[in-house]
């Protein structure tokens, strides 16, 4: 079956823009969290939906939000980009979203301008 | 807080080699512990993981992991690598008690010789 899917892939955005950032997960999948991964950073958790309503949420700005759909397709938006939002966006997907395996994207590269 | 520590950021070892990447966490509560791998220009696959019963946990492409609660660790092992296995590495933990988030390590790239 299809994996996770990302859109765009690359993207190139100058400071104060904003950016939406989008993820179809695998199907039959209602999880999907997203992570924020810049080189010796690791991947820093941004926030995790399921069935429409956000569970958790990451130590990032309220400039950062996300949603989902009841198809389970999720969103990201980064408002007012600054230099140090340019990272590689992942999305990963699951049945659960606890202790199941996750499913990754290739992700969304950011670059802010 | 909860955290999760790869000390070693780059590994070069020689094609055939055995190699360890190394893992430690810190958690006040039980944790779900897992390695992922990276390969240029992908996302992540999981390669391993530990949720209860045996300490040692064989994954795919031969690799294996020993769940170390006395140490806080889960180290990652091959017993003898290939060019193929060049990548990133990444040790993870979740919660037991469900938190709904993955906690990662900064990553291990490690690299295979000729």
């Amino acid at each position: 079956k299809a994996g996770v899917t990302q859109t765009p892939r690359y993207l190139i955005k100058t400071r104060g823009q904003q950016v939406t950032l989008s993820c179809s997960p695998i199907s039959g999948h209602r999880s999907v969290s997203w992570y924020q991964q810049t080189p010796g950073q690791g991947l820093q958790f941004l926030f995790e939906y399921f069935s429409e309503t956000q569970r958790n949420k990451g130590n990032f700005p309220g400039r950062f939000s996300g949603r989902q759909f009841s198809n389970s397709r999720s969103e990201m938006n980064v408002s007012t980009l600054e230099l140090g939002d340019s990272a590689l966006y992942l999305c990963a997907s699951s049945l659960e979203g606890d202790a199941g395996e996750l499913f990754f994207g290739e992700g969304s590269r950011l670059t802010v301008l | 807080a909860q955290s999760v520590t790869q000390l070693d950021s780059q590994v070069p070892v020689f094609e055939e080699a055995p190699v360890e990447l190394r893992c430690n966490y810190s958690s006040s509560v039980s944790v779900y512990l897992f390695w992922y791998v990276q390969y240029p220009n992908q996302g992540l696959q999981l390669l391993l993981k530990y949720l209860s019963g045996s300490t040692l946990v064989k994954g795919i492409n031969g690799f294996e992991a020993e769940f170390n609660k006395s140490q806080t660790s889960f180290h990652l092992r091959k017993p003898s690598v290939h060019i193929s296995d060049t990548a990133e590495y990444f040790c993870a933990v979740t919660f037991v008690a469900g938190t709904y988030k993955y906690i990662f390590g900064t990553g291990t790239r490690l690299k295979v010789l000729a």
